[in-house]
């Protein structure tokens, strides 16, 4: 692989569900993110991790969990899915704080 | 709070040069990005600004005033795949990224 991957493209689930959305990094970046974006409101930071095995809150946390077991993988998982967790997901990483974030393609998930 | 401005949609003519303008009201600064995101695909990497002034590249440049809390991303010879969403990213004082809620170009013939 080159670059961030991300999975499922799109996915989806029933409310009160259990998922876990992965991203895998092969640039070998210190930081990675979670964001979810809506239309109108932009990219939101929902958690991220500035290096292997330290996680941090973002701006839209709750209902949501990471962890960064190595450098190259920042699994999110949301325990009990809701409707207004129906958003696109996209997974990035860099660097460090001061550089270019890159993209994983995105997932589209829907919560009936 | 956080704030991050730039207009919601704009529409240019093929060839022409449009110029999408950012505000901004961090807590701290540490840069500025400017991101293209073409519709159902991931936000790409275009400009980055941390000192005053303009920076070019190719097609693109990116302007920055500091003082202002301004910026703007000029497009030249607008071309067809041009048409997009341009996002404005300022880095905080806790280095995380907030986002503007991005520009939608549309570009017509």
């Amino acid at each position: 692989i080159a670059g961030i991957t991300q999975a499922p493209t799109s996915q989806i689930l029933a409310a009160g569900r259990r998922m876990t959305l992965r991203c895998t990094q092969d640039m070998r970046h210190n930081a990675m993110y979670w964001y979810r974006q809506d239309l109108g409101l932009g990219l939101r930071l929902i958690h991220y991790s500035n290096t292997a095995g330290t996680t941090g809150k973002g701006e839209v946390p709750d209902g949501y969990s990471v962890s960064r077991a190595n450098t190259d993988d920042f699994p999110l998982t949301l325990a009990s899915a809701v409707p207004s967790q129906t958003s696109v997901y996209f997974c990035a990483s860099s660097d460090s704080g001061f550089n270019e974030q890159f993209f994983g393609p995105g997932t589209r998930l829907t919560v009936l | 709070g956080q704030n991050i401005d730039q207009p919601t949609e704009m529409t240019a003519t093929e060839g022409a040069i449009v110029q999408i303008n950012c505000t901004y009201q961090t807590s701290g600064f540490n840069g500025l990005f400017w991101y293209q995101q073409h519709a159902g695909e991931a936000p790409t990497f275009l400009s980055y600004n941390v000192l005053d002034g303009l920076e070019e590249k190719g097609r693109f440049s990116s302007f920055l005033s500091r003082s202002k809390g301004y910026s703007y991303l000029l497009l030249k010879e607008l071309q067809m795949k041009d048409s997009a969403s341009y996002l404005c990213a300022v880095t905080d004082s806790n280095y995380q990224l907030i986002w503007g809620a991005g520009t939608k170009l549309i570009i017509k013939p």
